[in-house]
């Protein structure tokens, strides 16, 4: 069965703070990897997306991939309260481009 | 800046009834895709569509799902007969060329009694 995995939280993290999200997965032939945000009741909507190991930066968001150990992970710089939400790690996985979530991680950032 | 449209944002339906949820994609895209979140639970994959066919599906997706692109602009999914457990927030989803990310629409809450 082919998984993607995240601790639920809920993650705290004081205004200002960085805050770190992360994620694993089982299949070693995944090649692309993203970050989705969700809201209570809203859909996801795509923070962060990376292929190649190493570092990708977009403004307070920085992704990165260790494809040997099978790790993804997201940090949130400069946490505002506006940053409070669901996020969700989803890999491709198998032939074609479908994407497997994991359950999320549930962020709560403290003015 | 493009969006998926889902429509209706709501949809309640006696259990046994046909549902059609509606989606349109992003204009240039090229794949689509449907998800379901139960509440509470994880984003699942249901199916996915490019070039006029399913190109994969899920266990989810049994013989009471169906997926049609009628024209050149709608994605629909259909379930032929709805059960309580079908109650579910349908997102549709797409992208433009492979491995690009998927952008998804603000999602069809299912209710079924």
């Amino acid at each position: 069965q082919k998984e993607v995995e995240q601790n639920s939280g809920p993650l705290s993290v004081p205004e200002g703070a960085i805050a770190s999200l992360n994620c694993t997965y089982s299949d070693r032939g995944s090649q692309s990897f993203f970050w989705y945000r969700q809201y209570s009741g809203k859909s996801p909507e795509l923070i962060m997306f990376i292929y190649s190991n190493g570092d990708k930066e977009d403004g307070r968001f920085t992704a990165q991939l260790n494809k040997a150990s099978q790790y993804v992970s997201l940090l949130i710089r400069d946490s505002q309260p506006s940053d409070s939400a669901t996020y969700l790690c989803a890999v491709n996985m198998g032939r074609g481009d479908k994407i497997i979530f994991g359950k999320g991680t549930r962020l709560h950032i403290l003015p | 800046e493009p969006e998926v449209t889902q429509t209706p944002s709501h949809q309640v339906t006696q259990m046994g009834q046909e549902v059609i949820l509606r989606c349109v994609p992003i204009s240039n895209h090229l794949y689509f895709y449907w998800y379901r979140q139960i509440l509470g639970q994880k984003v699942e994959f249901l199916v996915s569509f490019y070039n006029n066919e399913i190109s994969e599906k899920s266990e989810i997706f049994d013989d009471q799902f169906s997926v049609e692109r009628p024209d050149g602009s709608n994605f629909t999914l259909k379930i032929r007969s709805t059960k309580l457990e079908d109650s579910a927030m349908y997102f549709c989803a797409s992208h433009g060329y492979s491995n690009q990310p998927q952008h998804f629409g603000d999602g069809t809450r299912l209710s079924i009694l």
